[in-house]
């Protein structure tokens, strides 16, 4: 079945350090491969997604590029700010049954000032 | 309103008690997701709806959970004789095709005491 996982934390950084969180996948086929953000009292948002073989997702400053040779799918951003503390969630979904998306545990990042 | 709305924010329940938990989605959105997630987990699909179709319920964990969507908007997920395992947070999610992006509500917090 498919499964990911993802660097545990929780992760404290100070503003302006750079972030990485580390995620990898097995699937069936090639699913597509996102990233959510959980920001404190809010819903789940999209963050980034690649459908495809070295895509790169970006957004908001974070990038994430899909390895099939690694089955990764790491998160980066140069430099963070405070208001990045959240939670994040790797994700995939199946070719075929692109509405069922397997998550990572998440990784709770916080940034301090 | 502009976003998926779940209702109760929190719910407290006896073990044995019968909860009810609603979800309006985003208006006009064909696709409809039931996610529950475990504290330190990422969330687990439990079912897929397509306007009233029920077209995926293989995540649901046993057959005291129940879900319907009548009338292809407001969604009730159901639980029977509620049990301490059940105690989650559970996601709520739509979208507005059979496709794209999926747009999640701030969840339930369900506590089985």
């Amino acid at each position: 079945g498919n499964s990911v996982t993802q660097m545990e934390g929780p992760v404290t950084l100070s503003e302006e350090a750079f972030l990485t969180i580390n995620c990898t996948y097995t699937a069936t086929g090639y699913p597509s491969l996102f990233w959510y953000v959980q920001y404190p009292g809010e819903g789940l948002q999209l963050l980034l997604k690649a459908t495809k073989a070295d895509d790169k997702g970006s957004n908001k400053g974070f990038e994430a590029t899909y390895r099939k040779e690694t089955t990764s799918f790491h998160l980066e951003k140069g430099s963070v700010q405070v208001s990045d503390s959240a939670v994040y969630f790797c994700a995939l979904s199946e070719v075929t049954n692109d509405y069922k998306l397997s998550f990572g545990a998440g990784t709770t990042v916080t940034v301090r000032a | 309103g502009a976003g998926v709305s779940q209702s109760p924010r929190y719910k407290v329940a006896k073990r044995g008690q019968d909860v009810a938990l609603r979800c309006d989605p985003i208006s006009g959105h064909v696709s409809l997701f039931w996610y529950q997630q475990a504290l330190g987990q990422g969330p687990e699909f439990l079912t897929y709806f397509q306007n009233e179709a029920q077209l995926d319920k293989s995540g649901l964990p046993s057959d005291r959970f129940f879900a319907e969507r009548p009338e292809g908007s407001v969604s009730t997920l159901k639980i029977q004789r509620t049990q301490q395992e059940d105690s989650a947070v559970y996601l709520c999610a739509s979208r507005a095709g059979t496709s794209g992006r999926e747009f999640f509500g701030s969840g339930t917090q369900l506590s089985v005491l």
